[in-house]
């Protein structure tokens, strides 16, 4: 079976700080997606990498695929409020096309 | 360009009853993908379709289940709901038959009392 781990479950920090979360796995993937979803919404695809490496910046976000593309981080500089909320990694297998989903990441801003 | 749009919103069933949710897909797209999201955790994959078609299937008992109809659009069917039935059920298209990129809706809360 395979699985994606997301750490950490649950992050609280003031506005203005930088942190990293973190989706693992020991299972190598064709590609990698970051969404991210605010409360009374559906997740919305941030960012996808698809190169082991590949790293890929959305303003303040910077997104990365590990080298042998079994694991993925996103970094948010200078946290703020409106980076609130629940991120989730998704991963594609190369033997087919499901989707495996991390549990997410549930990160909160306080201002 | 419209989104992918779920119906109802919210939806209050008491146990043993049947729930249907209800999703248009982004035109042009012909997969839809449904989800179980419960306590604002991570997404359980319930079903794929595409052309119509069942292409997979979650972990789930078979009285979760769904069609596709020709235009596109799907419903998921819940029959003798469950008090653990109640989360938010997403819905999602995307333009190949391939997982990625996903375009999801806003979710049904479905509430079993």
């Amino acid at each position: 079976t395979q699985l994606l781990e997301q750490s950490p479950q649950f992050l609280s920090i003031q506005e203005g700080e930088n942190l990293t979360v973190y989706c693992n796995s020991s299972s190598v993937f064709s590609s990698l997606q970051w969404y991210r979803q605010e409360p009374g919404e559906g997740p919305v695809l941030l960012v996808t990498v698809v190169t082991g490496g590949e790293v890929k910046k959305l303003k303040r976000l910077t997104f990365q695929f590990g080298d042998a593309r079994k694991d993925s981080s996103l970094h948010i500089t200078a946290a703020q409020p409106g980076d609130t909320g629940l991120y989730l990694c998704a991963a594609e297998p190369d033997s087919n096309y499901q989707l495996i989903w991390g549990a997410g990441t549930k990160l909160i801003i306080k201002p | 360009e419209a989104g992918v749009t779920q119906s109802p919103t919210h939806l209050i069933k008491t146990r043993g009853q049947q729930a249907t949710l209800r999703c248009s897909p982004i035109s042009g797209h012909t997969s839809v993908y449904w989800y179980q999201q419960a306590l604002g955790l991570g997404l359980q994959f319930l079903l794929w379709y595409d052309e119509g078609e069942e292409r997979n299937r979650g972990n789930f008992p078979p009285r979760f289940s769904g069609r596709q109809f020709p235009n596109y659009s799907s419903e998921l069917n819940v029959n003798a709901l469950e008090l653990e039935d109640s989360a938010l059920y997403l819905c999602a298209s995307s333009d190949r038959d391939s997982a990625s990129p996903l375009h999801f809706g806003n979710g049904t809360r479905l509430t079993v009392t």
